[in-house]
């Protein structure tokens, strides 16, 4: 069975301040999406990192994926109230490519 | 485009009451998803279509049903709502492995 471990499960920061999250799993990544979803609304993908060792950066946000793919990491930067939402990690399921399973996510919350 | 869209947004069902979630993607995306969201518990597959009359069960498929008619529509069923059912639903559409495009969900609560 594919587990999607995410840490940590809340975070709450001020304006300004740097944060990473992490997802790990527990085989290799054939490749991993990473989600943000707002309150009240679905989720929307931010990225997809395929490749062990590879770098990925939208605006102020950093991707990491591990060299083994095992795990991977987002980091933002300064953070903005805007930036305020549930985090997911997400892989091809392994008995087939057309689903996707869901790790629980980071919940993020940036205060002003 | 207006993508995926869902109906209703919110919806009380008292027990033993049935329900028909709408889903509509004008994407012309093959696969089409319904997930559940529980409080800290991230989304749990409960079907999904490969394309027009097929459909597969997911991870938490009990007390649901499916049907894919055309392309574009995705309908979930309850039959008899249970408060187990409370949740939040989401449908998506992909057009290949590494995206899904969500609908803003509906809110169920069964009491």
């Amino acid at each position: 069975t594919q587990l999607l471990e995410q840490s940590p499960q809340f975070l709450s920061i001020q304006e300004g301040e740097n944060l990473t999250v992490y997802c790990n799993s527990s085989s290799v990544f054939s490749s991993l999406q990473w989600y943000r979803q707002e309150p009240g609304e679905g989720p929307v993908l931010l990225v997809t990192v395929v490749t062990g060792g590879e770098v990925k950066k939208l605006k102020r946000l950093t991707f990491q994926f591990g060299d083994a793919r095992k795990d991977s990491s987002l980091h933002i930067t300064a953070a903005q109230p805007g930036d305020t939402g549930l985090y997911l990690c997400a892989e091809p399921t392994v008995s087939g490519y057309s689903t996707l399973t869901f790790g629980k996510g980071t919940m993020l919350l940036v205060s002003p | 485009n207006a993508g995926v869209t869902q109906t209703p947004k919110f919806r009380i069902l008292k027990i033993g009451q049935s329900m028909t979630l709408q889903c509509t993607q004008d994407m012309n995306h093959n696969y089409m998803y319904w997930y559940r969201q529980d409080p800290g518990m991230g989304l749990k597959l409960i079907y999904y279509s490969v394309g027009a009359g097929i459909t597969d069960k997911g991870e938490v498929p009990n007390g649901y049903n499916v049907s894919r008619s055309t392309t574009e529509d995705f309908p979930l069923r309850l039959e008899l709502a249970a408060p187990s059912q409370t949740s939040v639903y989401f449908c998506a559409s992909r057009v290949d492995v590494h995206e899904q495009f969500f609908g803003p969900g509906t809110r169920l609560t069964v009491l």
